[in-house]
């Protein structure tokens, strides 16, 4: 069974630009969550998504947000960039909710300019 | 609100010898617990986790942890540690009916030969 895979890895934008990462969760897993991975802030929780339908979502700014679409797969945006954005933004996903094993996929690693 | 508070942000240690982890969480409902391991530039993986029942967990790669609910602690060991095992160890938590997991800051475990 593949794993969860996140595109792309790697990615350089600047300041003011928007962006959309995408993940694609195991198959049969319906919950995905989003989150941001910085050296001064550690692992923060971003957003939770199941059957399309965000049902938590952590104290970000308006300008991160995300979907999913009917085959779990999600994406989420990140809209006038700032230089703080820089972080690996990790994409988890797991059968039905946070109490299941959650699986993540090796992130995206976002820089800022 | 739940919160995540790893005492240790590093730990070295010598091949071979023990090492125990450390992890306190507050929460004023049900909590399940969980550890994860992240290697460089990896995602994060499951150790261990705890939902309920026994109170002593064995997760992989010969890691256990002990659930104490009087002390609110997660504290994850290992009797013999290996070069390998060096990575970030990340303590979580998700509260019961929540929709989102709360991460610890992160230890880094540095096994020395």
């Amino acid at each position: 069974k593949a794993g969860v895979t996140q595109t792309p890895r790697y990615l350089i934008k600047t300041r003011g630009q928007q962006v959309t990462l995408s993940c694609s969760p195991i198959s049969g897993h319906r919950s995905v969550s989003w989150y941001q991975q910085t050296p001064g802030q550690g692992l923060q929780f971003l957003f939770e998504y199941f059957s399309e339908t965000q049902r938590n979502k952590g104290n970000f700014p308006g300008r991160f947000s995300g979907r999913q679409f009917s085959n779990s797969r999600s994406e989420m945006n990140v809209s006038t960039l700032e230089l703080g954005d820089s972080a690996l933004y990790l994409c988890a996903s797991s059968q039905a909710g946070l109490v299941d094993i959650q699986y993540f996929g090796a992130g995206t690693r976002l820089s800022v300019l | 609100a739940q919160s995540v508070t790893q005492l240790d942000s590093q730990v070295p240690v010598f091949e071979e010898a023990p090492v125990e982890l450390r992890c306190n969480y507050s929460s004023s409902v049900s909590v399940y617990l969980f550890w994860y391991v992240q290697y460089p530039n990896q995602g994060l993986q499951l150790l261990l986790k705890y939902l309920s029942g026994s109170t002593l967990v064995k997760g992989i790669n010969g890691f256990e942890a002990e659930f104490n609910k009087s002390q609110t602690s997660f504290h994850l060991r290992k009797p013999s540690v290996h070069i390998s095992d060096t990575a970030e160890y990340f303590c979580a938590v998700s509260e019961d009916g929540g929709f989102k997991t709360i991460f610890g800051a992160g230890t880094r475990l540095f096994v020395k030969a």
